[in-house]
């Protein structure tokens, strides 16, 4: 069964400019969730997906928000980039709860 | 609010020796405790996990972790470390319940291996 993907992996965007990031969970997993890795804040979650519902949110700004399509797939949107936004953004799926989430390999994001 | 502690940022062990990485959780419920492996640049990787039952539980790569109600731990552990086991460890739990749950992570700790 193949993993969790997310596209692209690497983007470079200026401050100011939006961003849309993609995320396929694994075939049969209806829960997405997303996280954000950085070297001073660690590893932080922005939000939850689970059939096209956001179910749970992060301390994040209005300008994360995300979606969910009927076939699972999320995607990730930031508006109105600023510099401190430079991270790793890790999806993740699940099945259910209590079960465990597997991620995918992130989108690295640089913001200048 | 639950948290995850991991009290040591940085471990250097030597290829052979056993390994211990710690990890302190609060959360009043019963936990859900989960460990995984990040390499330089990738994701995150599921080690093992402890939903209920035996607290000694194994997982992949030959770790194993113990957990330990009256001191509010889920140590990993492994008896002898290979140098591509050099990575950051990161413990985590589960709060929530059903759709509404996240996972709340330690600052993770990094391992060296020196040969």
């Amino acid at each position: 069964k193949a993993g969790v993907t997310q596209t692209p992996r690497y983007l470079i965007k200026t401050r100011g400019q939006q961003v849309t990031l993609s995320c396929s969970p694994i075939s049969g997993h209806r829960s997405v969730s997303w996280y954000q890795q950085t070297p001073g804040q660690g590893l932080q979650f922005l939000f939850e997906y689970f059939s096209e519902t956001q179910r749970n949110k992060g301390n994040f700004p209005g300008r994360f928000s995300g979606r969910q399509f009927s076939n699972s797939r999320s995607e990730m949107n930031v508006s109105t980039l600023e510099l401190g936004d430079s991270a790793l953004y890790l999806c993740a799926s699940r099945a259910g709860f209590p079960y465990e989430q597997y991620f995918g390999p992130g989108t690295r994001l640089t913001v200048t | 609010a639950q948290s995850v502690t991991q009290p040591d940022i940085h471990i250097t062990v030597s290829e052979g020796a056993s390994l211990e990485l710690r990890c302190n959780y609060s959360y009043g419920a019963t936990p859900y405790l989960f460990w995984y492996v990040q390499s330089p640049g990738q994701g995150l990787q599921l080690l093992l996990k402890y939903f209920s039952g035996d607290t000694l539980v194994q997982g992949i790569k030959g770790f194993e972790a113990e957990f330990k109600r009256s001191q509010s731990s889920f140590n990993l552990r492994k008896p002898s470390v290979h140098w591509s086991d050099a990575a950051e460890y990161f413990c985590a739990s589960l709060g929530g319940t059903g759709t509404a749950s996240k996972l709340t992570f330690g600052t993770g700790t990094r391992l060296q291996v020196t040969l």
